[in-house]
Parts: structure tokens; sequence; C-alpha cells
């Protein structure tokens, strides 16, 4: 069974930082690109950014363009988010989400809460 | 940047047709996706390359994609189906999700 299970979001201040973590089990997780996805309170649905499984091609959202960075370690069968600048507006449920063969996000998270607030 | 637009809500009766649009400039030229989220979970893929439906997605959850539209359609509507639905589509390497649908089921 696919499971991706999100952790290390929190509180934290406008300006600090944050590393979010997605651990994978149930696939060949190398062979599989991933993305963060993210949902503000009420809100829709943003991607953020994308790594291929071999890490070598990555993508991002202008939002989080130069705040954000996207890793992963396949040894260890996870992803990463390192989140710093933090504004408010970058609170939300953050998921991570595999990546399907015609752009399609075959499965998700559980999704981590990040709350950016003084 | 490209933008894909939905509708806010669209209601319909148990056991009628539902129909969620989603508009963007020639979006019939790209694969389009959509989820369904109900309150307090996750998202789930109910379809994929406009109209193909993953393992486990009911029949009666449809798509289609052509010109500057995409629609999902659901047949037979149930009071199951009453969530929020996304379609998303990527543009020169950036994941695009459209502002997400409540459907309500009454």
């Amino acid at each position: 069974e696919v499971q991706l299970v999100e952790s290390g979001g929190g509180l934290v201040q406008p300006g600090g930082s944050l590393r979010l973590s997605c651990a994978a089990s149930g696939f060949n997780f190398s062979n599989y690109n991933i993305n963060w996805v993210r949902q503000a309170p009420g809100k829709g649905l943003e991607w953020v950014s994308y790594i291929s499984g071999t890490g070598l091609t990555i993508y991002y959202a202008d939002s989080v363009k130069g705040r954000f960075t996207i890793s992963r370690d396949n040894a260890k069968n996870s992803l990463y988010l390192q989140m710093n600048s933090l504004r408010d507006e970058d609170t939300a449920v953050y998921y991570c989400a595999s990546h399907g063969t015609t752009g399609n996000f075959d499965y998700w998270g559980q999704g981590t809460l990040v709350t950016v607030s003084s | 940047s490209y933008e894909v637009t939905q509708l806010p809500s669209v209601s319909v009766s148990p056991g009628q047709t539902a129909s969620i649009t989603c508009s963007g400039d020639k979006l019939g030229n790209k694969y389009v996706c959509w989820y369904q989220q109900k309150p307090g979970q996750s998202p789930v893929l109910v379809i994929y390359q406009d109209n193909k439906r993953p393992s486990g997605i009911p029949e009666r959850f449809s798509g289609s994609n052509s010109g500057n539209t995409a629609t999902l359609t659901i047949s037979g509507t149930q009071a199951m189906d009453e969530a929020d639905y996304y379609c998303q589509a990527w543009d020169s390497n950036t994941g695009v999700f459209g502002g997400g649908t409540k459907l309500t089921v009454l």
C-alpha cells in the first residue's frame, strides 16, 4: 500500500524557517517524481514544488521561489521542503503528492499544518 | 502565468447529473485531472489524463477536455459525492489548480 506521511509542521514566526519531511513507503520511491502542494485554511489547492526521482530536475511556484528548497534522500525514502523567510501567507496544510505519468497527483499524504504568526 | 477557472459552486439533486467545468486558454491541448476533497480529508484523484478513472473510482465519474474547457461529469450523483472538486493541469513546468467547485447534493 502506498503511504506518504508528512511531518515537521508547526507554529513559526514571520521570517523564520521550518523543514518539512515526507516519509514514503509501499512503492519504489526513487522511481517517482514527487510534489509539494499546499492549502491555506478555507482556501483552494496550490502547487508548491516538484522534484524528479533522481533529484536532478526541480521546479518551484513563483510564490516560493528563492525561499523554499525541495530535496530528497532516496536511501531514506524521504522528501523534504526547507522553508525560509516564512510569511503569513505561507500558512497552510502542506501535502506531499506523488506525480503520475501525465502530471496528475495520484497519491497524497495526510498533510502537515504550518502556521506563520507572531 | 497560466490560469484555469472554475465556478465556485454547483448544486444537483440526488440521482441527477452534475457537470463541473474548468476553463483555460487552449486547455484542450493539455492533460487535465480532477480531485475530490471532502472536509478534513486529503484530495483524491478521480480523473486523470482528461478522461481516465483510477482504480476504485466509480464509473459514474467521467471527464472530457476540448477547446478551452474541461468537464467533470458525475452521473447519478449520490449524497456521498458532495465535496469540493479541483481541476489541475501543467503549464511551463508549473502545476496549476483551479479555484475549486463546491458540489452540493440536495
